[in-house]
């Protein structure tokens, strides 16, 4: 079992939709970064985040540290939030990575 | 914000020849900068964690000979993917580490070996 699980592997979404991605994990961690990876490749790091919520415009990100999990929310969506998002926590002096929710978002 | 380049964003060489990746932090010092691998539709994968003015530390089953790290200043680290083979072709990404901001990315460098 791989140590960062994120669901739904894919989502695709009409524009203007309220998207929830989620990330669970097992590890003992003291952060957890939500990343978002579009088609060109380029990472650009959204939240870190080691308790509680975090917003930044139209994207919340939630961590529930007693049940390991993460949700990242993206409210209004548009075709732009088109992306892989990933999940990565820190712990035991390292980053490990879930595979990501690829998004897509149709006008 | 904290910036990380790296260049080139992509590279396409022949078979046997050696490929250098530069990864800069334009506005902070990285002591710590990690490379990473990734290959289509997979979870990005550490290769080494380069520390500066010292060996890089390399996870288990990277060829340290093959992926030659060097980070000889705090704001430079560079990945040189020493006779490539087309298994080497791969998208890889650096990162730097700062104290309460996490980490922060290159744009990565797609590597295609012909």
């Amino acid at each position: 079992k791989n140590e960062v699980e994120q669901s739904p592997q894919n989502l695709t979404a009409q524009e203007g939709e309220f998207i929830t991605i989620n990330c669970s994990y097992s590890v003992g961690i003291s952060a957890l970064h939500w990343l978002q990876q579009h088609p060109g490749g380029g990472i650009v790091s959204l939240f870190m985040l080691s308790s509680g919520k975090k917003k930044h415009g139209r994207l919340i990100a939630t961590i529930n540290i007693q049940e390991k999990h993460s949700s990242l929310h993206i409210t209004a969506s548009h075709p732009r939030d088109s992306a892989v998002y990933i999940c990565a926590v820190y712990g035991n002096n390292r980053l490990a990575f879930g595979k990501g929710n690829q998004v897509v978002v149709i006008p | 914000g904290a910036v990380v380049s790296q260049h080139p964003s992509r590279v396409i060489c022949k078979s046997g020849t050696s490929v250098k990746i530069e990864c800069r932090s334009l506005d902070f010092q990285a002591t710590t900068m990690f490379w990473y691998r990734q290959f289509p539709k997979k979870s990005l994968m550490l290769m080494a964690t380069s520390n500066e003015g010292s060996k890089a530390t390399y996870e288990q089953g990277v060829e340290k000979d093959k992926f030659l790290i060097n980070h000889a200043s705090l704001t430079l680290s560079t990945l040189t993917v020493t006779s490539a083979h087309p298994e080497d072709s791969s998208f890889y990404i650096c990162s730097a580490s700062r104290a309460n901001y996490g980490y922060t990315f290159g744009s990565g460098t797609r590597l295609t070996v012909v």
